[in-house]
């Protein structure tokens, strides 16, 4: 089974419709990370946490929220979808017992699609 | 803020010929850390290698390595004896040192095309 999972991994949705995006882990990590990828810019840094506590804004949290509601599980939300959030989303998780060498393990990603 | 530029969207080569996907970056921090990763049509993201900014050696790992120039602040990948499953999108990335965060900043990536 992977060890970072989310769900779905497809989905069309409509403007205006509330979608959550959900991602959930067996690697026993404390950090999560959700961001999305677009054509030629890469991926972009949405939401962190770095434990159920602890919830961080990224380079583009606007339209989006999130809800870390157990160290396995990591919601992102978007309240009122728009076209422009059309994008490839990924979640990720790193070990911060690894401190320096911890690194980012990804999950498949969630292509969403706003009509 | 830090940033990642590729500037080849685009690259083919030849299966069992070298190819070396270029990336820079733009910092102020000396302690740091470099990555490539590849997104196949599976759209997985895979670790392929990592730099050290402190290290002065090279990474490698079998037919990948880089070619770290920290004060040119360049961090280019070559793949060595190209093979088809090597076809894929290839994204470079940045992350400050220390226990702070383990944020990363990504370049626009370079899709890689190999020809049989």
């Amino acid at each position: 089974d992977a060890d970072v999972t989310q769900t779905p991994r497809n989905r069309i949705t409509k403007t205006g419709k509330r979608i959550m995006l959900e991602c959930s882990q067996t690697k026993g990590h404390d950090r999560m990370y959700w961001y999305r990828q677009d054509p030629g810019l890469g991926l972009r840094l949405i939401y962190y946490s770095f434990d159920v506590k602890d919830i961080n804004k990224g380079e583009i949290s606007d339209g989006y929220s999130v809800s870390r509601q157990a160290q396995a599980k990591f919601s992102l939300s978007l309240e009122s979808a728009i076209p422009n959030q059309t994008a490839l989303y990924f979640c990720a998780t790193s070990d911060l017992r690894r401190g320096r060498r911890d690194e980012q393990f990804f999950g498949p990603g969630t292509r969403l699609t706003v009509l | 803020a830090q940033t990642v530029t590729q500037s080849q969207p685009e690259m083919s080569v030849q299966e069992a010929e070298t190819v070396t996907l270029s990336c820079t970056y733009d910092t102020s921090e000396s302690d740091y850390y470099l990555f490539w990763y590849k997104q196949p049509p599976s759209r997985q993201m895979i670790l392929v290698i990592r730099q050290e900014a402190y290290k002065q050696q090279n990474a490698t790992e079998n037919r990948f390595s880089v070619n770290f120039q920290k004060a040119a602040k360049s961090f280019s990948l070559k793949i060595s004896d190209s093979q088809l499953g090597d076809a894929a999108m290839y994204f470079c990335a940045y992350r400050s040192g220390g226990n702070a965060g383990n944020m990363l900043t990504f370049g626009g990536g370079t899709r890689l095309m190999v020809k049989p």
